[in-house]
């Protein structure tokens, strides 16, 4: 199984600064990797599939690049509705795993 | 766009079955995946298994052994049956759509299943 591994656990930025995150796997996963946000109370939702195509009607400001063992989420400028969790999941290896979440806050 | 509604009781005691649907509604069963994961309360998310419409399943190696996903065609439903359930599998419960595998695309809005005596 392939633990994923996001750092840091918490990043407090302000609205309009830039964030980024990063996911490790234990193993290359190739270019399968997904970022999604998750926010209290609600689903989890998918923002970058096969490491940096944005899913449907994700806002340009959100980035990912890497491949083989590293990765990275950026969101360009922070708005306000940004504030969540974020988690990285490989899709590479069964079963998919999921990193340990990035707390974005203000 | 396609919304998945999902439904189970959520107060079970230890060693029963755990049983929930997802209905799939705006879609249909074609060559998509329809997947369940859970996030225990405060915790991370954890994948349990997927199904293709045509029946075939893949299991978390460390649910493999008490789980069953099935699809249901004619009702655009599909289930998740977790056995012998214990504390430990307290989570949130999702259903989950995604046109690759693996990848989750479309989610439920989650059930809150407690195991507790």
């Amino acid at each position: 199984e392939r633990v994923m591994t996001q750092s840091p656990a918490t990043l407090s930025l302000s609205p309009g600064e830039r964030a980024t995150l990063s996911c490790r796997a234990s193993q290359s996963v190739s270019s399968d990797l997904g970022w999604y946000q998750q926010k209290p109370g609600q689903a989890p939702r998918l923002l970058i599939y096969g490491a940096s195509t944005r899913a449907t009607g994700i806002p340009a400001r959100f980035s990912g690049s890497g491949s083989g063992t590293e990765f990275t989420l950026t969101i360009s400028s922070l708005q306000s509705e940004d504030f969540a969790v974020y988690y990285c999941q490989q899709y590479n290896n069964w079963p998919p795993t999921f990193g340990q979440g990035t707390k974005v806050e203000i | 766009q396609v919304q998945l509604q999902q439904w189970g009781a959520g107060l079970l005691k230890p060693s029963e079955t755990l049983s929930l649907t997802c209905g799939v509604y705006g879609g249909s069963f074609n060559d998509e995946y329809w997947s369940w994961i859970r996030q225990p309360p405060g915790k991370g998310l954890e994948w349990i298994g997927e199904v293709r419409h045509a029946g075939s399943s893949n299991y978390s190696p460390s649910l493999k052994s008490r789980v069953i996903i099935s699809v249901d065609t004619s009702k655009n439903q599909f289930s998740l049956r977790l056995t012998s359930v214990t504390a430990a599998d307290t989570a949130v419960y999702y259903c989950a759509r995604g046109l690759v595998r693996g990848v989750p695309e479309d989610w439920g809005q989650g059930t809150l299943v407690i195991v507790s005596s």
